[in-house]
């Protein structure tokens, strides 16, 4: 079935620190693929996302790139701000409008050090 | 209204009681999932629906769990003959037909058994 690992956290970096989180995939045909983001004491929320092979996904600084090839989705940023502290999920969605199934990883938590 | 909301915040039930967790979503967004997320873990699928009509509702863990939308637009979750397995934080989320592949998730119910 289809499946979304992604690297386990706590991932603690200082600020203005590249930041990595890497996200494979398992899935039947051509699922589209997204980072949502759950800041403290609120709901998830979408980040970005990328519906297709090789498209780029970007938000906010972050960014990701479907590659079809080695079934990944990392995401990345450049430089992280302590407001960016939060878990991140990856996720992927396969169906038709009939039968959407939105499968999520089990998140990584990111803490940013001023 | 303004995002998704979800009730209560927080219920504490003893092991065997009934609970109904309601969700209301985003005025006028057709498809609501529900999601199951232990602690530390990702959101696990429950059921979806599109308007009125549930048209997957494989990931519900047992007949004990049971979920509705009568009217196409508020959602009720009930879990009969709760068991400490329960415990968890049920989220509900919600798209929009312009918009299908970004999900609005509401702040979730934590469900706590004793």
């Amino acid at each position: 079935g289809n499946s979304v690992t992604q690297m386990e956290g706590p991932v603690t970096l200082s600020e203005e620190a590249f930041l990595t989180i890497n996200c494979t995939y398992t899935a039947t045909g051509y699922p589209s693929l997204f980072w949502y983001v759950q800041y403290p004491g609120e709901g998830l929320q979408l980040l970005l996302k990328a519906t297709k092979a090789d498209d780029k996904g970007s938000n906010k600084g972050f960014e990701a790139t479907y590659r079809k090839e080695t079934t990944s989705f990392h995401l990345e940023k450049g430089s992280v701000q302590v407001s960016d502290s939060a878990v991140y999920f990856c996720a992927l969605r396969s169906g038709t409008s009939g039968t959407y199934k939105y499968i999520f990883g089990t998140g990584t938590r990111l803490k940013v050090l001023a | 209204g303004a995002g998704v909301s979800q009730s209560p915040r927080y219920k504490v039930a003893k092991r065997g009681q009934d609970v109904a967790l309601r969700c209301d979503p985003i005025s006028g967004h057709v498809s609501l999932f529900w999601y199951q997320q232990a602690l530390g873990q990702g959101p696990e699928f429950l059921t979806y629906f599109q308007n009125e009509a549930q048209l997957d509702k494989s990931g519900l863990p047992s007949d004990r769990f049971f979920a509705e939308r009568p009217e196409g637009s508020v959602s009720t979750l009930k879990i009969q003959r709760t068991q400490q397995e329960d415990s968890a934080v049920y989220l509900c989320a919600s798209s929009s037909p312009r918009e299908v592949e970004k999900l609005f998730f509401g702040s979730g119910t934590q469900l706590s058994v004793l």
